[in-house]
C-alpha cells in the first residue's frame, strides 16, 4: 500500500541555521504531497503542498519540490527561527486507484527544536 | 469563519465503557475524515465520509469502532467497550470535496484516556 517515510528526529538547530527534513514516498497513481505542521498546543495545519511532479510548494519561507524520479518531497528552509519549533509531518493523498485515495497517509513526524 | 470543532476536548473513561466523540466540520465541506494520533502508531486514518456515506472504512481498527454522519454535517465516532490501547488523540478534518488536491482542515482533537 501507499506509505511515507520521514527522517528520524528530533532535529535541534540554532536560529538562522539551514533546515532539511527528508521525506520519501511509495504510492500507486499520481499522489499529491503535503507538509503539515503541528505547533505546541495547536492542531495540525497545512504548511505547503504540491499536486504534480516538479511542482514546488512554498509558504512561510519553507519549500519542498515534488520529485517523481526520486519519489521525494524534502522540506527545506534557509534560515529557521525559534517560532518554527514544531512537529512536521509529510503526507500523501493518492489519485484514483491508489490505496490512499480520499485520505492522507502520514509519515511518523519530525520534532524540530530551534534554539536562540 | 469557524473552523472544525470537536467535543469533548478531553475524555477520561474506564475500560469497558462506551464513548462518543463529536465533530462539527466547516460549513459547506462535503468531505469529513477521522484520524487517530498516538505515540506508538503516529497519525493513522480511520474513516472518511463523502456526504453521509462512508466509502472507505478500512482504517477502523476493530468492530468496536463505528462512525456516522447525519445531514451531511456533524459526525460521531463511537468506540464501544473501550480498551487501554484506544487511548489517543482523535482528530477530525474536513475538506470541500474528496479530491486529492483539496486541503484538509483539522480540528483541535479529542484526547481520549482509557484507565
Amino acid at each position: 500500500g501507499d506509505s511515507v517515510t520521514q527522517m528520524e528526529g528530533p532535529v535541534t538547530l540554532s536560529e538562522e541555521a539551514f533546515l532539511t527534513i527528508n521525506c520519501t514516498y511509495t504510492a500507486t497513481g499520481y499522489p499529491s504531497l503535503f507538509w503539515y505542521v503541528q505547533y505546541p498546543g495547536e492542531g495540525l495545519q497545512l504548511l505547503l503542498k504540491a499536486t504534480k511532479a516538479d511542482d514546488k510548494g512554498s509558504n512561510k519561507g519553507f519549500e519542498a519540490t515534488y520529485r517523481k524520479e526520486t519519489t521525494s518531497f524534502h522540506l527545506e528552509k534557509g534560515s529557521v527561527q525559534v517560532s518554527d519549533s514544531a512537529v512536521y509531518f509529510c503526507a500523501l493523498s493518492a489519485g484514483a486507484g491508489g490505496t490512499s485515495y480520499g485520505k492522507l497517509t502520514f509519515g511518523q513526524g519530525t520534532i524540530l527544536t530551534v534554539h536562540p | 469563519g469557524a473552523g472544525v470543532s470537536q467535543s469533548p476536548s478531553n475524555k477520561v473513561t474506564e475500560k469497558g465503557k462506551d464513548v462518543e466523540l463529536r465533530c462539527d466540520p466547516i460549513s459547506g465541506h462535503t468531505a469529513l475524515y477521522w484520524y487517530r494520533q498516538s505515540l506508538g502508531q503516529g497519525l493513522e486514518f480511520l474513516i472518511y465520509f463523502q456526504g453521509n456515506s462512508a466509502p472507505d472504512k478500512s482504517g477502523l481498527p476493530s468492530d468496536r469502532f463505528s462512525a456516522e454522519r447525519t445531514g451531511g454535517s456533524v459526525s460521531t465516532l463511537t468506540i464501544q467497550r473501550t480498551q487501554q490501547e484506544d487511548s489517543a488523540v482523535y482528530l477530525c478534518a474536513s475538506s470541500l470535496e474528496v479530491l486529492v488536491s483539496y486541503e484538509q482542515y483539522f480540528g483541535p482533537g479529542t484526547r481520549l484516556t482509557v484507565t
